[in-house]
């Protein structure tokens, strides 16, 4: 059983198009974290949120953390090829360890 | 720069072979990650290790072991490869004080693809 649930699974999209990822839990989690894996390559982290509601915006990428903190989403306004990869959202419950969500592949073509 | 180097980007093995993973890490980082990927499912954690030879059990452990006798090497072990470990194994490591950001990045090196026939 999958502790993080992202949504949806795959994607492809034209260049400039936007679009929202979600990652669901039933759990909380103390801090959750947004990671982007491009091909070949390890995830990278690009924003860790840590307060219920947060917002934090990175360029083109909003992120927002649950009021909860059961839940987040990634919006990307304008999508650009860049953005290509696999998101992965990952969310720490007090292990020392995360727990990665099941990853959305997002393509967006030119 | 955080460098995590796993020794091999792409392995062959046969089953039921003995089958080692190395992972180093150059930043000092306490604690070291062993994960699988595969598609659908994410990443799930197969062990990790805050501190020289100290290590715990993740999500998916069976058929696996690790080792790590210094602060920056961490090792994968398969003792006898089977065809269901097929998988990308990615490594990572970070500080400890996890609850202190920006302290719980995770930093992951680029990936072993074993292939196991």
């Amino acid at each position: 059983t999958q502790l993080l649930e992202q949504s949806p699974q795959f994607l492809s999209i034209q260049e400039g198009e936007n679009l929202t990822v979600y990652c669901n839990s039933s759990s909380v989690f103390s801090s959750l974290q947004w990671y982007r894996q491009e091909p070949g390559e390890g995830p990278v982290l690009l924003v860790t949120v840590v307060t219920g509601g947060e917002v934090k915006k990175l360029k083109r990428l909003t992120f927002q953390f649950g009021d909860a903190r059961k839940d987040s989403s990634l919006h990307i306004t304008a999508a650009q090829p860049g953005d290509t990869g696999l998101y992965l959202c990952a969310g720490r419950t007090g292990r020392r360890a995360l727990t990665f969500g099941s990853g959305t592949r997002l393509q967006v073509q030119p | 720069d955080v460098k995590v180097t796993q020794s091999s980007r792409y392995l062959v093995k046969r089953t039921g072979e003995k089958v080692f993973l190395e992972c180093v890490q150059d930043m000092d980082h306490e604690n070291m990650f062993w994960y699988r990927q595969d598609p659908g499912l994410g990443l799930r954690l197969i062990y990790f290790s805050y501190d020289v030879k100290m290590k715990e059990k993740g999500d998916i452990p069976e058929g696996y072991s690790v080792s790590r006798e210094k602060k920056e090497r961490f090792s994968l072990i398969l003792e006898s490869a089977s065809t269901n470990q097929t998988s990308m194994y990615l490594c990572a490591s970070s500080f400890s004080q996890i609850w202190r950001p920006p302290r719980d990045i995770q930093y992951f090196g680029a990936g072993t693809r074993l292939s196991v026939l």
